[in-house]
């Protein structure tokens, strides 16, 4: 069965300073991978995707994501983060070829301070 | 911008009621989704359904029941909530015939059963 691992529960950085969300996953063939943000009291939005090609893919809001199959991992960054992006980030991986039936993983929660 | 909404957004209701949690999309998706995010919890798939007339269970067991009887229109019910099924519901669409990329999110709905 597919799981998604993100050790880190909650994350507080300084605005301006860099940032890298980690997550791994155990999947059994190449996975879908996605990052979902999630801000109080809201839904989720998609930050950015990984189906195949490139390792590396830009998202929104200045966020990218590497995947390293030989790691199982698809860590998320971003050079200089903003007040605005204080919330709760999910990763995930979808079933087989789709974006069907996530699984996710337990959340990280960051904190910017000013 | 997703076209993805859930009514209402907040319930508070007395133990053995028994609710319906509305979820609608009006981009013509064939697929759609529940899970349900415990708070600083992750979220698990509880029910989705590939198209009208058909609903499977998730991973997660649950208590609730779903429908499809329109290709928009996804309810999801409790015949007689208890204080355990205190938690955020969180629904989904996704389109295959799209190449199913992308799960688009609604607001939720958090449900309070006292």
């Amino acid at each position: 069965a597919q799981s998604v691992t993100q050790p880190d529960i909650h994350i507080t950085v300084s605005e301006g300073a860099s940032l890298e969300l980690r997550c791994n996953y155990s999947y059994g063939a190449t996975p879908y991978l996605f990052w979902y943000v999630q801000s109080p009291g809201q839904g989720l939005q998609l930050l950015l995707k990984y189906f195949s090609g490139d390792t590396l893919v830009q998202g929104i809001k200045g966020f990218e994501a590497e995947f390293k199959r030989s790691q199982s991992s698809f860590n998320l960054r971003k050079p200089s983060v903003h007040w605005s992006d204080a919330a709760e980030y999910f990763c995930a991986v979808g079933a087989p070829g789709t974006a069907s039936k996530l699984t996710f993983g337990t959340g990280t929660r960051l904190q910017v301070t000013l | 911008e997703a076209d993805i909404y859930q009514t209402p957004r907040y319930l508070v209701i007395g133990t053995g009621k028994k609710i319906t949690l509305e979820c609608s999309q009006t981009m013509g998706h064939d697929k759609m989704y529940w899970y349900q995010q415990d708070p600083g919890m992750e979220l698990h798939l509880i029910h989705y359904s590939y198209g009208v007339n058909s609903t499977e269970k998730g991973d997660l067991s649950s208590e609730s029941t779903v429908s499809r009887i329109r290709t928009e229109h996804f309810p999801l019910t409790l015949e007689s909530a208890r204080p355990s099924h205190t938690s955020q519901y969180l629904c989904a669409s996704s389109e295959p015939r799209a190449g199913d990329t992308e799960a688009f999110f609604g607001q939720g709905t958090r449900l309070t059963v006292v």
